[in-house]
C-alpha cells in the first residue's frame, strides 16, 4: 500500500522568508503532483513532476522530484502572505487490479505567512 | 469555459435521508472520480469511474452509491448507512492512459448532518 507522508503538517512564517515543504511516499513512483487548497475551496494544480530530477518553478514556489529517494520538495522563496494556504502532493501509481492510475494524497501542509 | 461543476455548494442532510451531489464536466475526460475530505486531512477516495456504465470502489465506498449514465456526469449518493457523512466532498477528472493523469477538481459540497 503506497503512503504519502508530508511534513511539517503546520507551518507558521514569517514574511520574507524562506522554507522547504518535504513529501516522502513509500513505493516507486515516477508522477508527483502538487496542489494548493484555499480555506473552504477545491484543490487548485500548482505543479506536475513527471521524472527523476524534475524541477518546475512558479513564482515564489519551486518544486522538484527524486525519484530514487522517493522525495519531493516544495520550496517557498522569500514569503508572502498571498501564499497562506494548504499545499498537498499526490502520488500517481499504478493498480493492477483496478487497472487504472489513482492518487494518493499526503495529509497536506498548512502555511500561515505572517506579516 | 471548460472545467467541472458540483451543485450544490452546501447541502444538510437529515438523519436517515439519502442525498445526491451532483458532479459534471465538460473536459471530455473519460475518467471521474469523488473523494471526502475531512477537516486537517488529505483526499481520501470513495469511488470512481473509467468509463460510462462502470465505476469501481475506492478505500472508503461503504455507505455511498454512484452512477455513470453518461460520461459527463456522476451523481454521489450518501445513503443512511453512512453512519459519518458529514465532510467536505470533491469531485475531479481525468484523461485516462495519457501521459500522465493529472485530476481536475471541482468546487465541492459541503455535507452536514443536522
Amino acid at each position: 500500500e503506497l503512503k504519502v507522508e508530508q511534513n511539517p503538517l503546520f507551518l507558521s512564517m514569517q514574511e520574507g522568508k524562506n522554507y522547504t515543504i518535504y513529501c516522502n511516499y513509500s513505493t516507486t513512483s515516477d508522477r508527483l503532483y502538487w496542489y494548493r487548497q484555499d480555506p473552504g475551496k477545491s484543490l487548485e494544480s500548482l505543479f506536475v513532476l513527471l521524472s527523476n530530477g524534475a524541477v518546475k518553478q512558479e513564482g515564489r514556489l519551486m518544486a522538484s522530484l527524486d525519484t530514487k529517494a522517493r522525495l519531493s520538495t516544495l520550496h517557498i522563496t522569500a514569503a508572502v502572505h498571498d501564499l497562506s494556504a494548504t499545499y498537498f502532493c499526490a502520488v500517481e501509481n499504478w493498480y493492477s487490479g483496478a487497472g487504472s492510475y489513482q492518487l494518493t494524497f499526503g495529509k497536506g501542509t498548512k502555511l500561515s505567512v505572517i506579516p | 469555459d471548460g472545467g467541472i461543476t458540483q451543485s450544490p455548494k452546501y447541502l444538510f442532510r437529515k438523519e436517515g435521508q439519502n442525498v445526491t451531489l451532483s458532479c459534471e464536466q465538460n473536459l471530455n475526460h473519460d475518467a471521474m472520480y469523488w473523494y471526502r475530505q475531512d477537516p486537517g486531512q488529505g483526499l481520501r477516495l470513495i469511488y470512481y469511474s473509467q468509463i460510462v456504465n462502470d465505476f469501481q470502489k475506492g478505500d472508503i465506498a461503504e455507505g455511498y452509491s454512484v452512477s455513470r449514465e453518461k460520461k459527463e456526469s456522476f451523481p454521489l449518493t450518501v445513503t443512511s448507512a453512512q453512519k459519518n457523512p458529514t465532510a467536505f466532498y470533491l469531485c475531479a477528472s481525468s484523461i485516462l492512459y495519457g501521459a500522465y493523469n493529472e485530476q481536475f477538481f471541482g468546487p465541492g459540497t459541503r455535507l452536514t448532518v443536522l
